[in-house]
């Protein structure tokens, strides 16, 4: 069955500290790759995307993901973390054709201290 | 920005009455979905448009229905609500890479 797991429910990092997010998914093939941010009351924000090629993809507010194929994973990364991270970050995949569905992961809450 | 906006915000409704959320988007998208937001599922998708009349079921369609009589608009009913239903709704849409965009949410109690 197709899936997404982020097993990380909560994480929790001093500002300046380094970040990073775990995300693995099952699927029959290599799927189009996302993350996405959501602040408390707010939709979903589009961090960065894979869709072939560098499996090293930068995106926006300083994120960076990387796509390891024999690991079916897409961690998302970040060197120094501000406050204004804090919010609750969700990997998705999505089929390559079609209708593009997509398949969420839990999400992992991020707090930052002070 | 996709120009998506979702009508109501905020909703509070009684079981067994029905509701209607919309969904509009300014951008002539083809693909349109709806998802509910529960803690600890993450985004769940309810169903899905690939175009005017044409839709079809996600994972969690049962209870909901939904229709698309133009472009610019997906509804999302449901025909009798139930407090199960009660749910942060979000509509979004398939941008020209494939990336999806996301409304602002429609917050549904059901009571």
């Amino acid at each position: 069955a197709q899936s997404v797991t982020q097993p990380d429910i909560h994480i929790t990092v001093s500002e300046g500290a380094s970040l990073e997010l775990r995300c693995n998914y099952s699927y029959g093939a290599t799927p189009y790759l996302f993350w996405y941010v959501q602040s408390p009351g707010q939709g979903l924000q589009l961090l960065l995307k894979y869709f072939s090629g560098d499996t090293l993809v930068q995106g926006i507010k300083g994120f960076e993901a990387e796509f390891k194929r024999s690991q079916s994973s897409f961690n998302l990364r970040k060197p120094s973390v501000h406050w204004s991270d804090a919010a609750e970050y969700f990997c998705a995949v999505a089929s390559t054709s079609g209708t593009y569905k997509y398949i969420f992961g839990t999400g992992t809450r991020l707090k930052v201290l002070a | 920005d996709a120009g998506i906006t979702q009508s109501p915000r905020h909703k509070v409704t009684e079981t067994g009455t029905p509701v209607t959320l919309r969904c509009h988007q300014t951008e002539n998208h083809r693909y349109m979905y709806w998802y509910r937001q529960d803690p600890g599922h993450g985004l769940r998708l309810i169903h899905y448009s690939y175009g005017v009349k044409d839709t079809d079921k996600g994972e969690v369609s049962d209870g909901y229905s939904v229709s698309r009589s133009k472009t610019e608009d997906f509804l999302l009913t449901l025909e009798s609500a139930t407090s199960s239903q009660t749910s942060v709704y979000f509509c979004a849409i398939t941008g020209q890479e494939n990336e999806q965009y996301f409304g602002p949410g429609t917050r549904l109690t059901v009571t």
